[in-house]
């Protein structure tokens, strides 16, 4: 049974709408995170969380938030969608912080086509 | 600051011919290093971590041992299989802000495996 379940795992939506992918992990991990995978950019890191907390954020357009209503939730809103924001979304997440060389464990990804 | 290089894009091999797969890094410190696989439409999962004590982690027949002196981190495998095919990315653990830490990927290599 999948430790990290992502929905929807696939969804078309229309330029300029608005998104919401869900995550929840029920591995017990502190940390969360969302990386995009496209052509342009594999797996591309955009936004980590500690204990519910914003740690770290590489996304450069205030279109994406994050939202942790649980610890084991991360969800990611996007909005006023755009044909290059196609690409799958993955959610991870990790035990614990820090330089320790904590594994990600990876969500089966949602799709997003963009049209 | 940090970075991951993976030289080849595509590495085409016939089954049973040796593995190697090339990852380099740039790191202020001393970074675990790791190897991700993600077969077709799956979530990428870890395939090998590095040890802090210089031992060579393995798994499925795959190895990798971390150089220092050369910043490397190369993946090898002694005679691939068919179901090898797959993309492998290399990636290192990065302080983060904030005491969180999160992984930079490489552009990943595409490896077929054809018999």
């Amino acid at each position: 049974d999948p430790k990290i379940i992502q929905k929807p795992k696939y969804l078309v939506a229309v330029t300029g709408s608005e998104k919401i992918l869900i995550c929840e992990q029920y591995l017990g991990h502190n940390a969360m995170y969302w990386y995009r995978q496209s052509a342009k950019k594999p797996l591309e890191f955009m936004f980590s969380y500690s204990y519910q907390k914003l740690m770290d954020n590489q996304t450069a357009s205030s279109r994406f938030q994050p939202q942790s209503s649980k610890k084991n939730h991360l969800d990611l809103q996007i909005t006023a969608l755009k044909p290059d924001d196609s690409a799958t979304y993955f959610c991870a997440s990790s035990q614990g912080q820090g330089n320790s060389g904590n594994t990600l464990y990876f969500g089966e990804g949602s799709r997003l086509i963009v049209v | 600051g940090d970075s991951v290089t993976q030289t080849e894009g595509l590495v085409t091999l016939t089954e049973g011919l040796p593995v190697m797969l090339n990852c380099t890094y740039q790191s202020t410190y001393s970074p675990f290093l790791f190897w991700y696989v993600q077969h077709l439409n799956e979530a990428p999962k870890l395939l090998l971590k590095s040890f802090t004590d210089n031992k060579r982690p393995e798994h499925q027949g795959f190895h990798a041992t971390l150089h220092k002196s050369s910043s490397s981190f190369h993946l090898q495998k002694s005679s691939a299989q068919l179901s090898d095919s797959a993309l492998y990315y290399c990636a290192l653990s990065d302080r983060g802000q904030g005491g969180s830490a999160k992984l930079i990927f490489g552009e990943g290599t595409k490896l077929t495996v054809s018999s």
